[in-house]
């Protein structure tokens, strides 16, 4: 069964650069859109973007060109750097697989990983 | 961006009460529509894909259905397990939305 863990710093100070990684355990790491959504404190769910197992990535607009994601497959990893973070920026990320479609959209987000919580705060 | 809204946006049952969930799209997202589940510190759980379709291991008490524009999901029947937050997600187009969602407590 497959397995998603995130990892990295849950503390980012003002401007400078989240960097998280999501290992993926159990399962292959192809034909799936691997995905990163965040929640803040309190809030609904935001998809950031996915990368999909050929190395291809789309993101979400609202984030402009701020966030990156790529895929280690020798690791089975895939990676988010989101640059310019502001106190907006703080939520719990989470790192899901994307079920694959025809259309270049996930069908669905399942498993997620657990979460991970970053701050942003000097 | 395909906007979702979802009503209620919270509701109190007791164990045994059939709960409706409804969320609507401000456009037509036809049958791409999931739901997950998430309680309170974890993460959320997909419990229905594609309007319909029961995610394998999800209790069959959970029911998703749509009429027009307006999708549903059921609960047959409250179970103490599933007081949490429901939330439902199109997958026409990117990028994928979610809805603000529904908590249910007691």
């Amino acid at each position: 069964q497959v397995q998603l863990q995130e990892s990295g710093p849950g503390l980012v100070r003002p401007s400078e650069t989240l960097s998280l990684t999501c290992t993926v355990s159990g399962g292959s790491i192809f034909s799936y859109y691997w995905s990163w959504i965040r929640q803040p404190p309190g809030k609904g769910l935001e998809w950031l973007g996915y990368v999909f197992s050929s190395g291809s990535a789309k993101y979400n607009p609202s984030l402009k060109s701020r966030v990156t994601i790529s895929l280690d497959t020798s690791k089975n990893q895939f990676s988010l750097r989101l640059s310019s973070v502001t106190a907006a920026d703080t939520a719990v990320y989470y790192c899901a697989r994307g079920g694959y479609s025809d259309y270049a959209v996930p069908n669905w987000f399942d498993p997620w990983g657990q979460g991970t919580l970053v701050t942003v705060s000097s | 961006d395909i906007q979702m809204s979802q009503s209620p946006s919270s509701l109190s049952a007791s164990i045994g009460d059939r709960v409706n969930i409804t969320c609507r799209a401000s456009q037509d997202v036809s049958i791409y529509l999931n739901w997950y589940q998430q309680q309170r510190g974890t993460a959320p759980k997909l419990l229905i894909y594609s309007t319909s379709i029961v995610q394998s291991g999800a209790p069959s008490r959970f029911r998703g259905s749509t009429s027009g524009t307006e999708f549903t999901l059921t609960i047959s029947s409250l179970q103490p397990e599933d007081f949490a937050t429901y939330y439902c997600q199109q997958s026409y187009n990117v990028p994928p939305t979610f809805g603000p969602g529904t908590t249910v407590d007691i």
